[in-house]
């Protein structure tokens, strides 16, 4: 299957800060790529839909302004989570959407967790 | 809204036994997926198996079956001669308007037991 990387995989920040988590396709090119919060021992949740070339599409209730996505290239997208606070500490997954020969399916990284002190 | 519905939150089997988890969405697509994740300790999503709703054959990936009722809109995972490296959380999902998201059930823990 296709390879999907985040980076890091885990970071420690201050409160007040930003922090940016890097999401890359690395052997196939994601037209689209989707962003997902897991809380503990709980579901992944969408926050995002993150298109190449255009302005991402939060679900509701994800706030726009604290979670900033950006999608350059057919192989990137980042995540920065600006001005952190301890109730963002959370674990956050990105996939890439393909449709190889009509075929839909989304390939996870494997997750950033983020811990704000 | 579209929902997945797992009941199950925990499930356990004896190694080499068979064991299905369940799984029941609600959509008013026509055309959509449906898809079963493992998600084991590394808390790496891999994809189990998929299936197609226009397919009335249930997908087959070696040890593992689906059965898609889809009058029922019910989508359960059968796993075969369990083995020690099936234990993980499962996640049924369902994509939703126009095979562009993935909405996820609650999960399902499952427990091999030597």
């Amino acid at each position: 299957g296709a390879v999907v990387s985040q980076h890091p995989s885990w970071v420690i920040c201050k409160s007040g800060t930003s922090v940016k988590i890097e999401c890359r396709s690395l052997d196939f090119q994601a037209t689209t790529m989707f962003w997902y919060r897991q809380f503990p021992k709980q579901s992944l949740m969408l926050m995002a839909t993150s298109n190449e070339g255009s302005k991402a599409t939060y679900e509701q209730g994800v706030e726009k302004d604290k979670f900033l996505i950006n999608h350059a290239s057919l192989t990137l997208s980042t995540l920065t989570v600006t001005s952190a606070h301890p109730e963002d500490s959370s674990f956050y997954i990105c996939s890439g959407e393909t449709g190889l020969a009509g075929v839909y399916e989304q390939f996870f990284g494997p997750g950033t967790r983020l811990t704000v002190l | 809204a579209q929902t997945v519905t797992q009941s199950q939150p925990e499930m356990s089997v004896q190694e080499a036994e068979t064991v299905t988890l369940s799984c029941t969405y609600d959509t008013s697509e026509s055309d959509y997926y449906l898809f079963w994740y493992k998600q084991p300790p590394s808390r790496q999503m891999i994809l189990v198996i998929r299936q197609e709703a226009y397919k009335q054959q249930n997908a087959t990936e070696n040890r593992f079956s689906v059965n898609f009722q889809k009058a029922a809109k019910s989508f359960s995972l059968k796993i075969s001669d369990s083995q020690l490296g099936d234990a993980a959380m499962y996640f049924c999902a369902s994509t939703i308007q126009g095979a562009q998201k993935l909405v996820f059930g609650q999960g399902t823990r499952l427990t091999i037991n030597p």
